[in-house]
């Protein structure tokens, strides 16, 4: 059962354009949130996190927002660049379920140059 | 420089065999993850430790062994229990907070001779 869904397998975005990344969850436990980038043959690395005491998060062309009543959160990445071109995945975590993380099959996002 | 060394990069496993895939941290990170990814498919953890000498399932964790003798290293051994091992195989480490992101290596591929 995904607990942890991003509905958009894929996303093209023309350069300095918005890119805007959706991810949807279903355990109303989860109070931490982040997103991962991923390049071809490499590991996942950290994007940005959220907590659930806030609704957005900025880091320079980051943002990341979080509507918990529709149990949603959202990554914008103004201006989009060609090198953002990647794999972003979204991950969540609750106090009940220890240190496990729960991972959305993710969103390939080619931006267009 | 820190990070985390995944080896090796492919690995064949033979039918009825046990391979061990090494995944050795210099962060000084308490806790190390396993997770297996399929295509389609979000991140599944197969198992995590947060400390050295213990570790606990993750929701896959059926035809997978590990260790955690060291606080480096946390190897995963796919025995022949697993019949469906083909998959990539990415390790993870992080502080035992689960309000910090994980660092992750650049994974194994695991496929079936």
């Amino acid at each position: 059962d995904q607990q942890v869904k991003q509905n958009s397998p894929s996303l093209s975005v023309q350069e300095g354009r918005i890119s805007i990344l959706n991810c949807d969850y279903t355990n109303s436990m989860f109070d931490y949130f982040l997103w991962y980038k991923k390049y071809p043959a490499e590991g996942p690395t950290f994007l940005i996190s959220i907590s659930s005491i806030k609704d957005k998060n900025e880091d320079g062309r980051f943002t990341v927002f979080l509507n918990k009543s529709a149990k949603h959160l959202s990554l914008h990445i103004v201006p989009s660049q060609p090198g953002d071109s990647a794999v972003y995945f979204c991950a969540a975590s609750a106090g009940n379920t220890g240190n496990q993380f729960y991972f959305g099959t993710g969103t390939s996002l080619t931006v267009i140059p | 420089d820190g990070g985390i060394t995944q080896s090796p990069k492919y690995l064949f496993r033979k039918e009825g065999q046990n391979v061990t895939l090494s995944c050795e941290q210099n962060l000084n990170h308490d806790a190390m993850y396993w997770y297996r990814q399929d295509p389609g498919q979000g991140l599944r953890l197969i198992y995590y430790s947060q400390i050295v000498n213990d570790f606990q399932k993750g929701d896959i964790a059926e035809g997978y062994s590990v260790s955690r003798e060291k606080k480096e290293s946390f190897p995963l051994t796919v025995t022949s229990a697993q019949k469906n091992p083909t998959a990539f195989y990415l390790c993870a480490s992080g502080f035992q907070s689960r309000k910090s992101p994980q660092h992750f290596g650049d994974g194994t591929r695991l496929s079936i001779l």
